[in-house]
């Protein structure tokens, strides 16, 4: 368990409000991402990071904004939030085999549902 | 990028083994093939993944197509804990060091667990 915490669980925004999601990991992993998801889209990624300060856009970024300032966290911001924001957000971070430093997989946090109204 | 293919759904009795097959007919042989599900109200979990070799872990086996080009993940024996959203994604593994990978998750296949 990566030890990935996100906050808020749930929050309720109204449109042209600035939000921000927080995402928090223990365990120094390197990669992390945001991703939204959205009823007959699946997963999308809209932002990550491959390192502190280094962050890089995903396939739908526009609206959003992230900032890692520290290893273990990873911020995303919605400058103005919109009605098409409204989603569940997740975060994930990219593990490696603990024996042997391969390939792994990736864990996700528990989401933020998001709501703009 | 190389995509996947996955039923739309799938229904199994409690306590039998399940097969959901995934087809990736444009593979590349950088190209991982992950498992993942996803609950209700949950993100999505770490079932399993591969290269060209089948795997088993505590959660499930994965057995690979000599030519790659599908592969299919077991679940031994289904309880109703195993109800969820399993996707099957390629990932490339040139791309490790740069962490600029995406993963696709499509629609994936909705599991149904009859008691």
């Amino acid at each position: 368990d990566a030890g990935i915490t996100q906050s808020p669980r749930h929050k309720v925004t109204e449109t042209g409000t600035p939000v921000t999601l927080r995402c928090h990991q223990t365990e120094n992993h390197r990669y992390m991402y945001w991703y939204r998801q959205d009823p007959g889209h699946g997963l999308r990624l809209i932002h990550y990071s491959y390192g502190v300060k280094d962050t890089d856009k995903g396939e739908v970024s526009d609206g959003y904004s992230v900032s890692r300032s520290k290893t273990e966290d990873f911020l995303l911001t919605l400058e103005s939030a919109t009605s098409s924001q409204t989603s569940v957000y997740f975060c994930a971070i990219r593990f490696l085999r603990r024996t042997s430093g391969q390939e792994g997989g990736y864990t996700f946090g528990s989401g933020t549902r998001l709501t703009v109204v | 990028d190389a995509k996947t293919t996955q039923p739309n759904s799938m229904e199994s009795n409690e306590e039998e083994p399940v097969h959901l097959p995934c087809n990736h007919s444009t593979i590349s042989g950088t190209d991982y093939i992950h498992w993942y599900r996803q609950l209700p109200s949950q993100g999505p979990e770490y079932v399993i993944h591969g290269l060209t070799s089948n795997v088993n872990n505590r959660m499930a086996s994965l057995a690979i197509a000599e030519d790659r080009k599908s592969s299919t993940l077991i679940l031994h024996r289904a309880t109703l804990r195993d109800a969820a959203v399993y996707y099957c994604i390629l990932r490339d593994s040139r791309l490790s060091n740069f962490g600029n990978e995406k993963l696709t998750f499509g629609t994936g296949t909705r599991l149904t667990i009859i008691p």
